[in-house]
């Protein structure tokens, strides 16, 4: 079965420092990646996605995240955070083979970071 | 504006009180699928839909019922609601293979 572990459930950071949200998957297959965004109060919001290609992808609001398929991670980073990134981040995995149709997201539990001044 | 359009953004209920909580989407999407949102254990499918008239359980369906009758509208609906499914609700619709849009999701209460 195919599962998404993020590592840390929260991240404190300060202002202007560089931030790593960290993701491992299990899969038997190649699957699509994803990262999502949730400001409070909100919807979930795309970040970005790996789908095939570039192992580097960039984002949107200055985040990038690298495919490591050796050790089945797609970390989650950016070199200078702020206050307006505190929100709650989910790292999801998709592909058509899986139970529950075509476009199934599995995520992970979530982090929430939290950008200090 | 393409847009997923959940309703109502918030709901208290009594247990076996039945409810509906509708989704819309405008971008002419195929695929539709209800989350639920509980802490520590991320978003988890409860239904999916591929088509008008299609639709199918996902990971966490107990208790809940859905319907496609329409390709725009996939509501879901919780016959007589328990305290455990209290929760944040997300309905999401995408292409095939394309990025899934959300709603601004449904935070239910049921006392």
């Amino acid at each position: 079965a195919q599962s998404v572990t993020q590592l840390d459930s929260q991240v404190p950071v300060f202002e202007e420092a560089p931030v790593e949200l960290r993701c491992n998957y299990s899969s038997s297959v190649s699957v699509y990646l994803f990262w999502y965004v949730q400001y409070p109060n909100q919807g979930l919001q795309l970040l970005l996605k790996y789908l095939s290609g570039s192992t580097l992808v960039k984002g949107i609001n200055g985040f990038e995240a690298e495919f490591n398929k050796s050790q089945t991670s797609f970390h989650l980073r950016k070199p200078s955070v702020h206050i307006s990134d505190t929100a709650e981040y989910f790292c999801a995995v998709s592909h058509p083979l899986f139970s529950g149709g075509y476009n199934k997201l599995i995520f992970g539990a979530g982090t929430r970071l939290a950008v200090h001044p | 504006e393409a847009q997923v359009t959940q309703n109502p953004r918030y709901l208290i209920t009594v247990t076996g009180k039945k409810l509906t909580v509708t989704c819309s989407q405008n971008m002419n999407h195929e695929y539709m699928s209800w989350y639920r949102q509980d802490p520590g254990l991320g978003l988890r499918q409860i239904y999916y839909s591929m088509n008008v008239e299609v639709t199918d359980k996902g990971d966490v369906p107990e208790g809940y019922k859905v319907s496609r009758k329409e390709k725009r509208n996939f509501p879901l609906i919780l016959e007589s609601p328990s305290p455990n499914q209290t929760s944040l609700y997300f309905c999401a619709s995408s292409n095939l293979g394309d990025v899934a849009f959300f709603g601004q999701g449904t935070r239910l209460t049921v006392v």
